[in-house]
């Protein structure tokens, strides 16, 4: 079945650590990907999305993700966190002429 | 220049009643999506419009919901005799285009009792 998977479901990181959240999906061909970030209580804001083109998207709050094809995976990469990036980390795709499918969300804990 | 606007943002209704959520898009679009997101769970598509017309209403329940996007106005999400598997939060974005980048409004939160 088509899917997106994030398979980490709680991660927590010190304060500026590296960070890097998983997202794979299972479609044919190449979709449209999308990281989003939630925090609590609130909607959904864009981070990055790929298109085409260059792997390596650079986005919002110093994000970036690489797309692999051979791995379709769709990982998300900050260099070091900081405590406001606790939130709520949903990988979504357009598989082809449809509507977004999401992940199931990584839910991130920064510590001191 | 505001963002997709969704009006209440917490809902409160008793079984058997009705829910409206309104959903404003970002100005010039005219393409609308609304999703359900249910506790611990990401969102679920439910439908897709664009002004006056249903596109894709593969994700809505066959039964007590609908949706509409009319000419003037926002869009409305209508849920009849609310049962309390409804509740969730309903999320509403839009998009300048059809698979275009969807900007997501802060979410109606519907608690039914």
């Amino acid at each position: 079945a088509q899917s997106v998977t994030q398979p980490d479901i709680h991660i927590t990181v010190s304060e500026g650590a590296s960070l890097e959240l998983r997202c794979n999906y299972s479609y044919g061909a190449t979709p449209y990907l999308f990281w989003y970030v939630q925090s609590p209580g609130q909607g959904l804001q864009l981070l990055l999305k790929y298109f085409s083109g260059d792997t390596l998207v650079q986005g919002i709050k110093g994000f970036e993700a690489e797309f692999k094809r051979s791995q379709s995976s769709f990982n998300l990469r900050k260099p070091s966190v900081h405590w406001s990036d606790a939130a709520e980390y949903f990988c979504a795709v357009v598989p082809g002429n449809t509507p977004l499918v999401f992940g199931k969300g990584t839910r991130l804990s920064v510590i001191a | 220049n505001a963002g997709v606007m969704q009006n209440p943002r917490h809902l409160v209704r008793r079984r058997g009643q009705e829910a409206r959520l309104r959903c404003s898009p970002m100005k010039g679009h005219s393409h609308v999506y609304w999703y359900r997101q249910l506790p611990e769970e990401g969102l679920k598509f439910m439908v897709y419009l664009q002004k006056e017309n249903i596109i894709d209403e593969s994700g809505m329940p066959k039964e007590r919901f609908s949706a509409e996007f009319p000419k003037e106005g926002p869009s409305i999400l209508r849920i009849q005799q609310v049962v309390r598997g409804d509740s969730a939060a309903y999320f509403c974005a839009s998009s300048l285009g059809h698979q275009e980048t969807q900007y997501f409004g802060p979410g109606t939160r519907l608690l039914v009792l």
